[in-house]
């Protein structure tokens, strides 16, 4: 059972470019977090979707950040007109649909992050 | 709002415990995990408590919940050269909504 994927792992971007960042969740996961790691910093949660829906967007930025989980295909996180600011690692983050013994425990499954970099 | 608070290094020797400490400040928090990130890597969890539980132990690895004091501490017994990593604390107010991390203890092994 492979566990998430995401890519691109590295990506290098010129001010003003689009930045587009794949993840495939886990098998039998259709909850899909994205969270963004700032140099010295923590993670901070972006956006949670289910297939097709946005439940949870508080932590995105208004502007310019945009994501999506369609029924076919892995979830997106779509950075237009990049800046400076948004180098960062992003991860993505999965939990299973029906949790093993009926119980969530909010356990989060992580890939290994793409890492954006905007000259 | 939810907070979560971490010394950002620790530094120890081969052989000795190690204690990270964490604290948060919404009393609402139902789950607590800690989170290991090796260089280059996602997060892969270690460890989660429920907050009617003040202490649960895995192999060499020991947490203890104070909730009382909000603070969460995890204990690393035998402290190898491998688990030198970043060690993140997170809280959550339910089994299904999001995470809300530390910046994480930047631990150090020494041989």
């Amino acid at each position: 059972n492979a566990g998430v994927m995401q890519n691109p792992r590295h990506l290098v971007r010129r001010r003003g470019q689009e930045a587009r960042l794949r993840c495939s969740p886990m098998k039998g996961h259709s909850h899909v977090y994205w969270y963004r790691q700032l140099p010295e910093e923590g993670l901070k949660f972006m956006v949670y979707l289910q297939k097709e829906n946005i439940i949870d967007e508080s932590g995105m930025p208004k502007e310019r950040f945009s994501a999506e989980f369609p029924k076919e295909g892995p979830s997106i996180l779509r950075i237009q007109q990049v800046v400076r600011g948004d180098s960062a690692a992003y991860f993505c983050a999965s939990s299973p649909t029906h949790p093993a013994g009926g119980i969530n425990t909010g356990e989060l499954f992580f890939g290994e992050g793409s890492r954006l970099t905007v000259l | 709002g939810e907070d979560v608070e971490q010394s950002l290094f620790l530094s120890v020797r081969e052989g000795d415990s190690s204690v990270i400490n964490c604290t948060y400040t919404d009393s609402s928090s139902t789950y607590l995990y800690w989170y290991k990130q090796e260089p280059g890597a996602g997060l892969q969890l270690l460890t989660y408590i429920f907050s009617n539980m003040d202490m649960k132990q895995d192999q060499r690895l020991t947490v203890l919940l104070n909730k009382k004091d909000k603070h969460l501490s995890l204990r690393i017994a035998d402290t190898q050269t491998g688990d030198s990593a970043i060690y993140f604390c997170a809280e959550s107010l339910s089994g299904y909504s999001t995470l809300t991390f530390g910046k994480g203890t930047m631990l150090l092994v020494s041989p």
